[in-house]
């Protein structure tokens, strides 16, 4: 009964490789984030989706797409690996009632660029 | 654009000890505030949140924080802390008002309770 999931859970890859990690919500929410927590644990938003929608793209390289299929799944794909993608990758999730919301996180990804 | 200041980055305290953690935020605005704890190898866990009301909000496991606006400030507070409180505690803003949230956060505090 997760309410917020992603896979995997930790991920080893090499430079220059392309991966993708899945996010899914059984919440029913409407709007789908990723963040990014570095080396430091400095937590950053990259990403939002709403309803399928691309509403947030903070300043993040055009080698991160995130791909909505459907309100419950946000996916990222990372092509061509670097070093500095190492970090822990995660997805949350929200439904805002007014002006009043409240994000849910996931596990979180963690991955390692050799 | 907001900020959020978390001015210790590392308590240790012993425990039954008091715990203040002090968080600043940046913004003019309606702000939605939140603190988030993260175990150790865990995911972020809602501790509590503000939105309007009572400025004094009381979350889970024993913890509150109170809301300033004049000071801009969202402090954690918990009177008796536990060896089981160790973790890392993010302070985060989100701007009320706008349609789609985007949570600010802090740059974390570790607290580290000894038994």
């Amino acid at each position: 009964d997760t309410a917020v999931s992603q896979t995997p859970k930790y991920l080893v890859t090499q430079m220059g490789n392309d991966k993708s990690i899945k996010c899914e919500q059984n919440l029913g929410h409407d709007t789908m984030y990723w963040y990014k927590q570095d080396s430091k644990k400095f937590l950053k938003i990259m990403f939002s989706y709403n309803n399928k929608e691309l509403i947030i793209n903070e300043t993040v390289p055009n080698r991160f797409s995130p791909k909505s299929p459907d309100k419950a799944h946000l996916n990222l794909h990372i092509n061509s690996l670097e070093l500095g993608d190492s970090a822990v990758y995660f997805c949350a999730s929200s439904q805002f009632i007014g002006t009043q919301e409240t994000q849910y996180f996931g596990p979180g990804t963690r991955l390692l660029v050799l | 654009a907001q900020s959020v200041s978390q001015h210790n980055h590392h308590v240790i305290l012993s425990e039954a000890a008091s715990l203040e953690l002090g968080c600043n935020y940046s913004y003019g605005g309606t702000v939605n505030l939140f603190w988030y704890v993260q175990y150790p190898g865990q995911h972020l866990q809602l501790l509590l949140k503000y939105f309007s009301g009572d400025p004094l909000v009381k979350g889970i496991k024993g913890f509150e924080a109170e809301f300033i606006k004049s000071k801009f400030s969202f402090n954690l507070r918990k009177p008796s802390v536990q060896w089981s409180d160790t973790a890392e505690y993010f302070c985060a803003v989100s701007a009320g008002g706008t349609s789609y949230g985007k949570l600010t956060f802090g740059q974390g505090t570790i607290l580290t309770v000894h038994p």
